[in-house]
């Protein structure tokens, strides 16, 4: 979508690698957050954040870090990747708490 | 613990068909709900939204959801579908800081 971009788009990685996911955008909404696709589960929040530099853990962070040191980029990080992490990972923006939310495209991620 | 539910995981209607989607909610108090849609490799697209007031919400693309408390559900409706339509639909309700979605239902069209 307009305004919020994820990068790659596709990635295939080893197992024990670590991988860093980018999400970018140019609306200067204050939240942000890093959802995994699986089917069969839906869409599961991995973190959020809700501001620079503040961030918080969702239902499925083992595995995963986050850090936002500038509004518009939130980064995620697979610090050892393993074949669990397999998955379509989506960003999405918010201006407000409790309104809907912007997605970006989704990056396709295999770990083998 | 909060939680929306979809109990259909995969429909199939024809084209010109009417639909509905079905969402249930568990939550006490008056809910934030949502519904977005994502075609086939493709991120989430809203739809519509409902915070309060008018129970009947009307969103793009020629759809509508009704709110209804007494059975705690936010189904999606349009009266005529198009091909377009495939896709996977996602309820969700807003709750602290994040979104937590149903798990979707496919909608499949027949010529």
């Amino acid at each position: 979508d307009a305004g919020i971009t994820q990068s790659p788009r596709h990635k295939v990685t080893e197992t024990g690698t670590p991988v860093t996911l980018r999400c970018h955008q140019t609306e200067n909404h204050r939240y942000m957050y890093w959802y995994r696709q699986d089917p069969g589960h839906g869409l599961r929040l991995i973190h959020y954040s809700y501001g620079v530099k503040d961030t918080d853990k969702g239902e499925v962070s083992d595995g995963y870090s986050v850090s936002r040191s500038k509004t518009e980029d939130f980064l995620l990080t697979l610090e050892s990747a393993t074949s669990s992490q397999t998955s379509v990972y989506f960003c999405a923006i918010s201006d407000e708490r409790d309104s809907g939310y912007t997605f970006g495209s989704g990056t396709r991620l295999t770990v083998v | 613990a909060q939680s929306v539910t979809q109990p259909d995981i995969h429909i199939t209607v024809s084209e010109g068909a009417s639909l509905e989607l079905r969402c249930n909610y568990s939550y006490g108090a008056t809910p934030y709900l949502f519904w977005y849609v994502q075609s086939p490799g493709q991120g989430l697209q809203l739809l519509l939204k409902y915070f309060s007031g008018d129970t009947l919400v009307q969103g793009i693309k020629g759809f509508e959801a009704e709110f209804k408390r007494s059975q705690s559900s936010f189904n999606l409706r349009k009266p005529s579908v198009h091909w377009s339509d495939a896709a996977e639909y996602f309820c969700a309700w807003a709750g602290s800081y994040q979104l937590t979605f149903g798990k979707g239902t496919k909608l499949s069209v027949i010529p």
